[in-house]
């Protein structure tokens, strides 16, 4: 089993639609979470923090479920701009993190 | 800051030929991560350093990579001798600490043919 497991997608949506990806990892003492975006033949960016309490900015909201060990990731009125690939982060102790292998989002007009 | 700097942007060399890559992390950052990425795997951890010490080299695929951090400023990865297998992108990433976000470069695109 891998250490973070994402659906690769793609998740094909229309503008204005509301897209959901979710993300396992497999060792439960993971302690910090994140998701990044990455552009086509860019370098990965932090998209948003994954707080325990959940956390919201702008149109993208994050959760944790540490009893099932997943996070998730809401996209609420989906963008032309938000067509990337999200990547799922679990930071697994010490300094090492390790990145799903992301989910591709294509948001057409 | 001009944030993590990797050179070259665009590597392609034979198969055979030593392959050195090359990243400057932003200052003041105590830890360095190589990551290796492809289509077929994804982004691959290849190994960090935390204060110019490797703290797990266990992603490297084989004894062909190596990696060095003389200081705090710049750091090497190395192939020797490369196969076309290697042709990836490779990305430098530079982080202020533990459990915290982590800043890439934008990448080398290595081609071996």
């Amino acid at each position: 089993r891998k250490e973070v497991e994402q659906d690769p997608g793609p998740f094909n949506v229309p503008e204005g639609a509301t897209v959901a990806f979710n993300c396992t990892y497999s060792n439960s003492a993971s302690q910090s979470f994140f998701w990044y975006r990455q552009d086509c033949r860019k370098e990965p960016k932090l998209l948003m923090s994954v707080y325990s309490s959940g956390n919201e900015d702008g149109r993208f909201t994050a959760q944790l479920n540490r009893a099932s060990q997943y996070i998730s990731l809401l996209i609420r009125d989906s963008k032309l701009s938000d067509s990337a690939t999200y990547l799922c982060v679990v930071g697994a102790g010490g300094f090492k993190t390790i990145f799903g292998a992301g989910t591709r989002l294509f948001v057409k007009a | 800051d001009a944030g993590v700097i990797q050179s070259p942007r665009h590597e392609v060399t034979e198969m055979g030929q030593e392959v050195t890559l090359r990243c400057k992390p932003i200052s003041g950052h105590n830890s360095l991560f190589w990551y290796r990425q492809t289509m077929m795997r994804g982004l691959e951890l290849l190994i960090y350093f935390n204060n110019n010490v490797p703290i797990d080299d266990s992603g490297m695929p084989e004894d062909r990579f190596s990696a060095k951090m003389p200081n705090a400023s710049f750091s090497t990865l190395k192939i020797q001798p490369s196969e076309p297998r290697d042709s990836a992108v490779y990305f430098c990433a530079s982080s202020p600490g533990t459990h915290t976000e982590a800043f890439f470069g934008q990448g080398t695109r290595l081609t071996v043919v």
